[in-house]
């Protein structure tokens, strides 16, 4: 069955404007998780998603927004971009949420991100 | 707070060498211990984890690591690597209750020489 896809892959944004970033998730799965990834934080959680549901957040300001929809896609949204916000982003896809005990993540190869 | 340890950001080793990289993590709750790799231009592949039961667990591609609670590391062992073992690795933690939330490690980059 298909991964995780992640959409667009690679992005150039301007300072000051907004980015959308899109994650499909396995099909079945209903929880996706956010990270970002930088060289100087490496990973770092942002936030995780469970039936249309934000259940955990991690340490970012309110720039960074997400959503998911109704047949689990989600979407990230990064808001008057700074340069610090060049990253890859990773989305990860699971079967259930993150009450619900272990569960082994599904990275999607990432989006790309770099803020001029 | 949780938090994770790689002691070694790089590592070169000859092919055919075997290969530890370190990891240790801090919690003051029970957690779930993962390798992750990553190769380039690629997202993060489940390596192996340790969830409960047997304190050694294995890959498929002859990865190993061992769960140690009185040292709180979690070490990725191979006997033999190989060229395609290049890439990245990532030691993570979850605490039981939050097992979406990982907390990883800054990376170990294993390089193998020919």
């Amino acid at each position: 069955k298909a991964g995780v896809t992640q959409t667009p892959r690679y992005l150039i944004k301007t300072r000051g404007q907004q980015v959308t970033l899109s994650c499909s998730p396995i099909s079945g799965h209903r929880s996706v998780s956010w990270y970002q990834q930088t060289p100087g934080q490496g990973l770092q959680f942002l936030f995780e998603y469970f039936s249309e549901t934000q259940r955990n957040k991690g340490n970012f300001p309110g720039r960074f927004s997400g959503r998911q929809f109704s047949n689990s896609r989600s979407e990230m949204n990064v808001s008057t971009l700074e340069l610090g916000d060049s990253a890859l982003y990773l989305c990860a896809s699971s079967l259930v949420g993150s009450a619900s005990g272990a569960n082994v993540l599904t990275f999607g190869a990432g989006s790309r991100l770099t803020v001029l | 707070a949780q938090s994770v340890t790689q002691l070694d950001s790089q590592v070169p080793v000859f092919e055919e060498a075997p290969v530890e990289l370190r990891c240790n993590y801090s919690s003051s709750v029970s957690v779930y211990l993962f390798w992750y790799v990553q190769y380039p231009n690629q997202g993060l592949q489940l390596l192996l984890k340790y969830l409960s039961g047997s304190t050694l667990v294995k890959s498929i591609n002859g990865f190993e690591a061992e769960f140690n609670k009185s040292q709180t590391s979690f070490h990725l062992r191979k006997p033999s690597v190989h060229i395609s073992d290049t890439a990245e690795y990532f030691c993570a933690v979850s605490v039981i209750t939050g097992a979406n939330n990982l907390f990883f490690g800054t990376g170990t980059r294993l390089t193998v020489i020919p």
